[in-house]
């Protein structure tokens, strides 16, 4: 079961165009991470979130996490082919392991 | 780079056969913590180990078992393999406290046949 839903499971978008992916918690999370993973490699670890409200950036890639600490999005700003890969978001619940969404798959093209 | 590093990176094993997959940890983290990974789909947790001891488990079953060493190095045993047991398993690794980072290594892709 997934406690974490993604979406949307696929985007295809050009490369110079925004994109948002949004990740809902089933219930209240103790923190949100964001990793990008190209296929078939490890997780490369993109943001961290912890507080109601919490906006972080990194170049073109901003992470928020909403008042009720349920719900996030990942914003990229004139996405690049260097972009694509699969996203995921991952939340802690403070039972000491992360539980993962089913990722989003996003193709740029150039 | 994470600090993470796992091996072996890809295997080949047949049905019924045993398979251990070894971690690394970055340096000075005490947390590691394994997840299977089948194509398409998100990690799925498999357990925890922290400063030895087993510190959670996922819904796996007993055949999935694990390790982890004074120098919190950490290996991933699997019994009895099936043919659902390919997927890409990976190791992550942390100093235990609230908000800090978890690293991931490249993972370990096994197939079973």
């Amino acid at each position: 079961s997934q406690e974490l839903e993604q979406s949307p499971q696929s985007l295809i978008v050009q490369e110079g165009k925004n994109l948002t992916i949004n990740c809902t918690s089933s219930k209240t999370l103790y923190g949100l991470y964001w990793y990008k993973q190209k296929y078939g490699e490890g997780l490369i670890f993109l943001m961290m979130l912890q507080k109601g409200g919490e906006e972080k950036s990194h170049e073109k890639i901003t992470a928020k996490l909403d008042e009720k600490k349920q719900q996030s999005s990942l914003h990229i700003t004139a996405s690049q082919p260097s972009h694509a890969g699969i996203y995921l978001c991952g939340a802690d619940y403070n039972n000491n392991d992360m539980r993962f969404g089913a990722g989003t798959r996003l193709t740029v093209k150039p | 780079e994470t600090g993470v590093t796992q091996s072996p990176t890809h295997l080949i094993k047949t049905r019924g056969q045993q398979v251990t997959l070894r971690c690394s940890s970055q340096s000075g983290h005490n947390t590691v913590s394994w997840y299977q990974q089948a194509l398409g789909q998100g990690p799925q947790f498999i357990f925890q180990y922290y400063r030895e001891e087993e510190n959670g488990r996922g819904n796996f079953p007993p055949r999935f078992s694990g390790l982890q060493f004074p120098n919190y190095s950490s290996e991933l045993n699997v019994n009895a393999l099936e043919l659902d047991d390919s997927a890409l398993y990976l190791c992550a690794s942390s100093v235990r406290a609230a908000g800090n980072t978890i690293y991931f290594g490249e993972g370990s892709w096994l197939t079973v046949v």
